[in-house]
């Protein structure tokens, strides 16, 4: 496979259950985000790992859990979420993610997640 | 204040017709890069282009083409004879690296792209 995969594609899950959303970069990138679209809000970063830090939007509660075991893979770990937390929750690779520079962010397919 | 704006919510043209998307930014920083990203139904965000601050030459690619100005702080981009498969909606982002927690894209709102056959 190429570029960027993400599995499920689609997830409906109850408020107390727990899940995992997982993505996988084929591009031998060094750098992955999690970003969430809501239907009614811009693109909002959530967090970013590089080879070189962990970076995370504060304003993300601790329902969603991120964890990087290597460079080319990245889940977010979700419990109790809220109806409100349903969303598209997008996956990004870049090759660097280095203080000072900037690359192209390359997009998976998102996963659309439906709590009940 | 919104960092990239989008003003145009959604646009609809008719095949063939030219169509320009407006994107207007906010930063201090020198050094910054602008993005322009399609959405299409499937949900996956396709890079279209990245531009930095020190370039200021217009782009084109095939029937697209991007203007940025630097005076306005705009970075338009325009279909040329639009499509069907034109249809998506279009992301600016900005990023800013030199500013800690900015490094990643900041995205507007999105304009949703029409085109009628």
């Amino acid at each position: 496979e190429t570029g960027v995969t993400q599995t499920p594609r689609h997830l409906v899950m109850g408020m107390t259950n727990k899940k995992s959303l997982k993505c996988e970069q084929h591009l031998g990138h060094n750098a992955m985000y999690w970003y969430k679209q809501s239907a009614k809000k811009p693109l909002e970063l959530m967090f970013v790992y590089s080879l070189e830090e962990r970076v995370e939007n504060n304003s993300v509660p601790s329902r969603f859990s991120p964890e990087c075991p290597n460079s080319s893979h990245l889940f977010l770990h979700l419990h109790t979420l809220q109806p409100e937390d349903s969303a598209l929750y997008l996956c990004a690779s870049s090759l660097k993610g280095l203080a000072g520079t900037t690359d192209t962010q390359y997009f998976g397919p998102g996963t659309r997640l439906t709590v009940l | 204040a919104q960092k990239v704006t989008q003003a145009q919510t959604e646009i609809s043209v008719v095949e063939k017709e030219d169509v320009t998307l407006d994107c207007v930014y906010e930063t201090r920083d020198t050094t910054y890069y602008l993005f322009w990203y399609k959405q299409p139904p499937s949900g996956e965000l396709v890079f279209l282009i990245r531009r930095n601050s020190f370039d200021e030459q217009n782009e084109i690619s095939g029937r697209y083409s991007w203007n940025f100005q630097k005076s306005t702080s705009s970075f338009n981009f325009t279909i040329t004879a639009s499509q069907v498969v034109d249809s998506a909606v279009y992301f600016c982002a900005l990023s800013e690296p030199k500013r800690p927690g900015r490094r990643a894209l900041t995205f507007g709102s999105g304009t949703r792209l029409q085109v009628q056959p």
